[in-house]
């Protein structure tokens, strides 16, 4: 069983619907990012989490230490926002990035 | 202000021939990690410079080996290339010594595309 989780695998939208994206984990972490890979392989950090929630733009993250479970929320979701989004948790122990297998988003005009 | 720049931005060797990327990190970053990424998967991390010395290393064979530079630039080398070894190569770098600690905030380069015939 991997480590980081993510569900689901793909998901469809259309315009303006919210969206969801769970990453749950197995292991102590110190802290949890969302990324946002779009065509081509370009990623960007989107958060990084330790606790509680944040919130840029459209984009809500909370985490869940206790049930080791985040999300990411889009709101009003756009099609610009199709992309993958990994969820990669960094463990409590050592430097190293564990990532999730990702969740493709597709928005539909 | 640069990003993280890696280079080339595709590759195609052959079998056992040998490959070098090469990674340069956002200004200001002193930590440089690499990572594989197959393709419809999650990268896979490989290996962390910091201070010109690998700190932590992924589940990859000694065929990938990797060096960081004093100005903090970072190669990866792909020694007897594997078609398994087909993939995205991702470099990331971030600030290992900042306030904020590891992590901070994380900055990805767009990849080598590595293709194996």
């Amino acid at each position: 069983k991997n480590e980081v989780e993510q569900s689901p695998q793909n998901l469809t939208a259309q315009e303006g619907e919210f969206i969801t994206i769970n990453c749950s984990y197995s292991v102590g972490i110190s802290a949890l990012h969302w990324l946002q890979q779009h065509p081509g392989g370009g990623i960007v950090s989107l958060f990084m989490l330790s606790s509680g929630k944040k919130k840029h733009g459209r984009l809500i993250a909370t985490i869940n230490i206790q049930e080791k479970h985040s999300s990411l929320h889009i709101t009003a979701s756009h099609p610009r926002d199709s992309a993958v989004y990994i969820c990669a948790v960094l463990k409590a122990a050592g430097n190293k990035l564990t990532f999730g297998g990702g969740t493709r988003v597709l928005v539909k005009p | 202000d640069a990003g993280v720049t890696q280079s080339p931005t595709h590759l195609i060797k052959t079998r056992g021939q040998q490959v070098t990327l090469r990674c340069s990190p956002k200004s200001g970053h002193d930590t440089v990690s690499w990572y594989q990424q197959a393709l419809g998967q999650g990268p896979q991390f490989i290996f962390q410079y910091y201070e010109e010395e690998e700190r932590q290393r992924g589940n990859f064979p000694d065929r990938f080996s990797g060096h960081q530079f004093p100005n903090y630039s970072s190669e990866l080398n792909v020694n007897a290339l594997l078609l398994g070894d087909s993939a995205l190569y991702l470099c990331a770098s971030s600030l290992l010594g900042g306030p904020g600690g590891a992590y901070e905030k994380l900055f990805f380069g767009s990849g080598t595309q590595l293709s194996v015939l």
